[in-house]
């Protein structure tokens, strides 16, 4: 069956520092991959997708993934992090024509 | 450009009463629409998704149910709250392509309260 998953359910890091989101899936065939963000009370923002080519993606707000089939994973980085940055980040997986399989989250805090 | 509108934007119902969300898109014409739940601290939850009106799948049994009356309208109902349908409620659009490689856009979200 299709999953995925977020094995960092809460990471903390300190303002400036970088940022590395991990994130596996389990699918057969070339998955359509996508990051979103949520600010609390608030909906979800796609941050990046990888759905073919270049497997180094870039986004908004600074960040990118890297799409690595050997490992099926396709984790999430940002060089210096803000504060602003703090949020819940999920990764999700396209596995058919209609639905999204979305992992459990990574809540991210921020240190001043 | 695209919008997509979700109200009301938060919401306190007793057990037993009924429910109706309402989530509708602007700037684009027939497009997939999904409802999805996030209760407190979790993923999200394919509840319902859509394919065009009056075509509903539903993934979840529950007492919840979804009906889409209009090209750009998503409605979530209840005829009678739990206590379990607390939540944060939204609802998103994806175009239809060809390729299948359609991107999940999301609504601002409802917070229900069943108390």
């Amino acid at each position: 069956a299709q999953s995925v998953t977020q094995p960092d359910i809460h990471i903390t890091v300190s303002e400036g520092a970088s940022l590395e989101l991990r994130c596996n899936y389990s699918y057969g065939a070339t998955p359509y991959l996508f990051w979103y963000v949520q600010s609390p009370g608030q909906g979800l923002q796609l941050l990046l997708k990888y759905f073919s080519g270049d497997t180094l993606v870039q986004g908004i707000k600074g960040f990118e993934a890297e799409f690595k089939r050997s490992q099926s994973s396709f984790n999430l980085r940002k060089p210096s992090v803000h504060w602003s940055d703090a949020a819940e980040y999920f990764c999700a997986v396209k596995t058919s024509y209609d639905k999204v399989i979305f992992g459990p989250g990574t809540s991210l805090s921020v240190i001043p | 450009s695209q919008t997509i509108h979700q109200w009301p934007a938060t919401l306190v119902q007793p057990v037993g009463s009924p429910l109706s969300l309402e989530c509708t898109v602007e700037g684009t014409s027939n497009p997939n629409l999904y409802w999805y739940r996030q209760a407190a601290g979790r993923g999200l939850q394919l509840l319902f998704y859509s394919v065009g009106i009056g075509q509903i799948s539903s993934e979840v049994p529950q007492n919840l149910s979804a009906s889409r009356p209009q090209d750009r309208q998503f409605i979530l109902s209840s005829k009678k709250l739990l206590l379990s349908d607390s939540g944060f409620y939204l609802c998103a659009w994806s175009e239809k392509t060809s390729g299948g490689t359609d991107t999940q856009y999301f609504g601002p979200g409802t917070r229900l309260t069943v108390l």
